[in-house]
């Protein structure tokens, strides 16, 4: 067990529909990421908060992702629309302080757009 | 492109075994790079890490790496791998001034008895 819960870990939706994934960073982790995996390719990076801040954003989040941390403990990451290229692992990651401390991962979130 | 390169894709060796996995990054200044392991059905897990200092770095399970500045590089080695350390792979870098990991696109690696 990790510590960093995600769920739900399997999710298919039609193609249009929104969907919204859940993190929950390990307590007292005041770092939140999430990063997105697609078979073959290494996470890539989308967002990530302090505390309840949204400090950073990837290119890759388009206007239909949105991630909120709302009370600096669990975070949502929603994306509305879903599009067949959306399809991938959602991975989150916690950690206490900035770069120089270890990021620990959930399981994922498998998303697939039929 | 500013980007992290793992040249090898997929890796087979036999137990005992010696391993080096390749990367090497594009990123000018300050890095801090790590590697990171993946089990099958299990989540990304620290290998290693290096921020400074002593340019080889000791992990757990007994990997180890050697950044070289002058090459860009930074890459796992262990003398004899097992079949337990089936698994993925992923070098990955994060800049100095910047919070988020950079990856690798991964080495799959298989141990067979």
């Amino acid at each position: 067990d990790t510590g960093v819960s995600q769920n739900p870990r399997h999710k298919i939706t039609k193609r249009g529909q929104n969907v919204t994934f859940r993190c929950d960073p390990i307590s007292e982790h005041n770092r939140l990421y999430w990063y997105r995996q697609t078979l073959g390719q290494g996470p890539e990076f989308l967002t990530y908060f302090q505390n309840e801040a949204q400090l950073e954003k990837s290119r890759l989040l388009s206007d239909r992702f949105s991630a909120e941390r709302p009370k600096g403990s669990f975070s949502t990451l929603e994306i509305q629309r879903t599009e067949q290229g959306d399809s991938a692992m959602y991975l989150c990651a916690s950690s206490l302080g900035r770069w120089n401390t270890e990021a620990f991962f959930g399981q994922g979130t498998r998303l697939t757009v039929v | 492109a500013q980007s992290v390169s793992q040249h090898n894709h997929h890796v087979i060796l036999s137990e005992a075994a010696s391993l080096e996995l390749g990367c090497n990054y594009s990123y000018g200044g300050t890095v801090n790079l790590f590697w990171y392991v993946q089990y099958p059905g299990q989540h990304l897990q620290l290998l290693l890490k290096y921020f400074s200092g002593d340019p080889l770095v000791k992990g757990i399970k007994g990997f180890e790496a050697e950044f070289i500045k002058s090459k860009f590089s930074f890459n796992l080695r262990k003398p004899s791998v097992q079949w337990s350390d089936t698994a993925e792979y992923f070098c990955a870098v994060n800049r100095g001034n910047t919070d988020k990991l950079i990856f690798g696109t991964g080495t799959r690696l298989q141990v067979f008895p």
